[in-house]
């Protein structure tokens, strides 16, 4: 089935620093992934959709200098937290969905713990 | 835009019995609900999904159904295993577009 990997799993960074998460979709092209955000026992919130050489679409509220999506190829997209701050930490979580299927469901990653200290 | 409504928040039953977690969606134009379970420090997985042409489908001991007119949809495990516990998220949207979660449900079965 498709798998979507998401690395790292776990970081732990220092408030004012930078960190990349990526999502790869292993066994199929993706054009677009979306970014999800989660806090502890709450839903998934969806922060921007990742579209393949083109700016990404962000939701209302998502600073779009904070979060910077880049999707290059279609099996990679990349979000960087910029600056970092203790309120950044959460579980951010990737999706991507199976290129040229008529009824593609939406695969997930395993998700990135981020933790700014 | 969309919005998911999931209820209840979290179902505690014996092993054996029956689950059934009930959503609602708003958007008329929503056309696929998928039902993701989450496990503690994972990403969501997919079980079942249905989409608007169908009212109700089937996969082992689980079934989704859908009422379009009531805009509701609900998700049924039979014969509950304690592997079943988990946290499960309905979702609605369109086939290619973004999808709009539910609240979540802890479900958790006793052995």
């Amino acid at each position: 089935g498709a798998v979507v990997s998401q690395h790292p799993s776990r970081v732990i960074c220092k408030s004012g620093t930078s960190v990349k998460i990526e999502c790869r979709s292993l066994d199929f092209q993706a054009t677009t992934m979306f970014w999800y955000r989660q806090f502890p026992k709450q839903s998934l919130m969806l922060m921007a959709t990742s579209n393949e050489g083109s700016k990404a679409t962000y939701e209302q509220g998502v600073e779009k200098d904070k979060f910077l999506i880049n999707h290059a190829s279609l099996t990679l997209s990349t979000l960087t937290v910029t600056s970092a701050h203790p309120e950044d930490s959460s579980f951010y979580i990737c999706s991507a969905r199976e290129e040229g299927q008529l009824s593609s469901p939406l695969h997930f990653g395993n998700g990135t713990r981020l933790t700014v200290t | 835009g969309e919005n998911v409504e999931q209820h209840p928040s979290t179902l505690s039953v014996q092993e054996g019995d029956s689950a059934v977690i009930k959503c609602t969606y708003s958007d008329s134009a929503s056309n696929y609900f998928p039902w993701y379970k989450q496990e503690l420090g994972k990403g969501p997985q997919l079980i079942i999904d249905i989409r608007s042409n169908v009212g109700e489908k089937k996969d082992q001991r689980i079934a989704v159904t859908l009422n379009k007119t009531a805009k509701h949809f609900s998700l049924h495990i039979t014969e509950t295993q304690p592997e079943d516990s988990a946290v499960y998220f309905c979702a609605g949207g369109t086939s290619y577009g973004k999808l709009t979660f539910g609240q979540g449900t802890i479900l958790t079965v006793h052995p």
